[in-house]
């Protein structure tokens, strides 16, 4: 078992639709949460920080973190064409430390 | 300062022949990190510096592998007779190494390798 999983997709939605993307992890010891957008043959950008558990939004977005479930999830809303790229989740024990990446979940919002 | 700047952005090389990459990370960060991708998976992780010295390394770097930070600025990954299995995206990260990176890793746009 891996230690972070992600479904790979892909995932087709309708621009203006509400997105559900989700990663399971088995390290209870994982305290930082981070999800990133990559487009294609580019390096991963930051969306969302999150420590411990709890809900956190910014604009469209929000990442909400479950540690008693091992499950951590992002929501777009009101999703554009702009917002079809991969979304990989990661996450670490320690700040600083290597980040465990899931797969990346690839996203494609038709307008 | 604009971000982290990886060199070349892309490597063409003939298998057995060595490779080296260049990464400048943002200047006041001090932890630079090396992952590696590949088609339809998430970075992982190869290596890690604070300052100049290598504070972790995955059991993905081979003896073939060897990074280096030699001034705690820049970074080099160098992979010697490198294999087809070498071909992937190398990128590079760098953060602050304050006790919580808020504001996460910033990523560069990677070296496409190519083993031929």
């Amino acid at each position: 078992q891996k230690e972070v999983e992600q479904d790979p997709g892909p995932l087709s939605v309708p621009e203006g639709a509400i997105v559900s993307l989700n990663c399971t992890y088995s390290n209870s010891a994982f305290q930082y949460f981070m999800w990133y957008r990559q487009y294609s043959r580019k390096g991963p950008e930051l969306l969302m920080y999150t420590y411990s558990s709890g809900n956190k939004e910014d604009g469209r977005f929000t990442a909400q973190v479950d540690k008693s479930s091992k499950y951590i999830s992002l929501f777009i809303r009101d999703s554009q064409p702009s917002d079809s790229a991969t979304y990989l989740c990661a996450m670490n024990r320690q700040a600083g430390t290597a980040l465990i990446f899931g797969k990346g979940t690839t996203l494609s919002v038709s307008s | 300062d604009t971000g982290v700047s990886q060199d070349p952005r892309h490597k063409i090389t003939k298998r057995g022949q060595n490779v080296t990459f260049r990464c400048d990370p943002i200047s006041e960060h001090n932890r630079l990190y090396w992952y590696r991708q590949t088609l339809g998976q998430g970075p992982e992780f190869l290596t890690y510096f604070q300052n100049e010295a290598q504070l972790e390394k995955s059991r993905l770097l081979s003896d073939r592998f060897s990074a280096e930070r030699p001034k705690g600025s820049f970074s080099t990954l160098e992979i010697q007779r490198t294999e087809q299995g070498d071909s992937a995206m190398y990128l590079c990260a760098s953060s602050s190494n304050a006790g919580n990176v808020v504001g996460g890793y910033t990523f560069g746009s990677g070296t496409r390798l190519t083993v031929v």
